[in-house]
């Protein structure tokens, strides 16, 4: 298994202003991905990032909005642009599991409330 | 494409009694399933995965799940309910192999009654 810290673990934002989430993975992982979560919703998933390539962002998200970075195989941030109180959320990462690459471990998640 | 449903957005249960969450699933190929539990303001936990070996998967805490390609079902059910399984539970489904993505269903809410 593999053990992912997320940093911050909370934060109060105001809107119009831009929050970095970082996520760190204790092993080298291919594939990590980016998750949303909003009050008393399910997980929607908000992009999968490889290292040296640009992220895969799913329907109804943008880069403009969401831009990931993955300078390394252990190491992602997600960036909320311009926020709004519709992005109060919890923001969670997750990696894929060798050697089963079907499972996936999720970090403690980041929750953001936008005034 | 893949999907997951989950019939019942609330399930409440006595302590000491059975607990059944269901879920229905779509699939055009054989699909890996998965049950994940999460506590209150706590991370996702894996309970459970089915990846086209055995069909009655047993999971952490006594929970096991079974799965019926005849009903595209992935029930998860338990013996016998604890105050601290009190807890989201949510369904889901990897996508085609290569991407590994994952899609949630809405999640179960479980209530154990004392």
């Amino acid at each position: 298994s593999a053990v992912i810290s997320q940093k911050p673990s909370r934060d109060i934002c105001q809107r119009g202003t831009s929050l970095t989430i970082q996520c760190q993975v204790d092993s080298q992982v291919t594939m990590m991905f980016w998750y949303r979560q909003q009050p008393g919703q399910s997980l929607t998933l908000i992009a999968t990032a490889n290292q040296g390539s640009e992220a895969t962002y799913e329907s109804g998200f943008v880069i403009d909005k969401f831009p990931i970075s993955r300078p390394n195989l252990t190491f992602s941030t997600l960036t909320v642009s311009n926020m709004s109180p519709e992005d109060s959320s919890i923001y969670l990462c997750s990696v894929h599991g060798a050697p089963s690459y079907n499972e996936q471990f999720f970090g403690p998640g980041t929750r953001l409330t936008v005034l | 494409a893949q999907s997951v449903t989950q019939l019942d957005s609330h399930v409440s249960v006595s302590e000491g009694t059975p607990v059944l969450l269901r879920c229905n699933y779509s699939s055009s190929y054989s699909p890996s399933l998965f049950w994940y539990v999460q506590h209150p303001n706590k991370g996702l936990q894996l309970l459970l995965k089915y990846t086209s070996a055995a069909t009655l998967v047993k999971g952490i805490n006594g929970f096991e799940a079974e799965f019926k390609k005849s009903e595209t079902s992935f029930h998860l059910t338990k013996p016998s309910a604890h105050m601290s399984d009190a807890a989201e539970y949510f369904c889901v489904v990897s996508v085609d192999s290569g991407t590994y993505k994952y899609i949630f269903g809405t999640g179960t809410r479980l209530k154990v009654l004392a």
